[in-house]
């Protein structure tokens, strides 16, 4: 089945920029889509086939995919961004198509 | 405005059975498809299980099938999980979550905790 990698932690000053990562086999050719998860919460969505993001969501949440990585960026880091991110892909070839990645669990220092 | 509403959750040992509901409002539940999703404790996501808008059109991780059924009724608005033969390693956070086309999970309930345990 499809695997997709996240590095377990990535930190950033606050107005800096954050850069997740998203490895996985050609995962350029998939419809990648970003998540936000603060303790105790729900997940929500950030940004959905690759690059467009929800009404709602900050202009600071932009995403890119080609080759074997997508990239989760956000812009101006502000403290309110610190929570875990995953990214996720729906493998339409497969039998169980729905695929996380393991996450990312930004520190905004 | 979309509203998701897990429940059924709960403590159950090991080899029990709990079912799960969603109900949804604030959206016509026919158009859309549906999944589960769960998260363990202090771990990450894992989707569980896929059904098309009409029911006709169903996917399991492999790590419950055989042992989980999903099901929708949209004359009701709801969606479902039985789950039978529960493991330890069944116990998380239990997500509804309603879908686009382009396979993102665009709005999810709050979840409810299932416990298995003795």
């Amino acid at each position: 089945s499809y695997v997709l990698t996240q590095p377990p932690s990535v930190s950033v000053a606050p107005g800096q920029t954050a850069r997740i990562t998203c490895g996985g086999n050609n995962i350029g050719s998939k419809s990648v889509h970003w998540y936000q998860q603060k303790p105790g919460q729900a997940p929500v969505l950030v940004v959905y086939d690759d690059s467009d993001r929800p009404s709602g969501i900050p202009e600071r949440f932009s995403g890119s995919n080609s080759g074997n990585t997508a990239t989760l960026t956000i812009s101006r880091v502000e403290a309110g961004d610190e929570a875990d991110y995953y990214c996720q892909v729906w493998d339409s070839s497969s039998d169980h198509p729905g695929v996380f990645g393991g996450g990312t669990q930004l520190t905004v220092l | 405005q979309v509203q998701l509403v897990e429940s059924g959750g709960g403590l159950v040992k090991p080899g029990g059975s709990l079912r799960l509901s969603c109900a949804a409002s604030g959206f016509t539940f026919s158009d859309y498809y549906m999944s589960w999703i769960r998260q363990a404790p202090g771990k990450g996501l894992e989707w569980v299980s896929y059904i098309s808008s009409s029911g006709s059109t169903i996917y399991y991780a492999d790590s419950v099938k055989g042992r989980f059924t999903i099901s929708r009724d949209n004359a009701k608005n709801s969606l479902y999980l039985q789950m039978n033969s529960l493991r330890a390693e069944d116990t998380a956070v239990y997500y509804c979550a309603r879908m686009t086309g382009y396979g993102d999970f665009s709005y999810w309930g709050q979840g409810t905790l299932v416990t298995v345990s003795s």
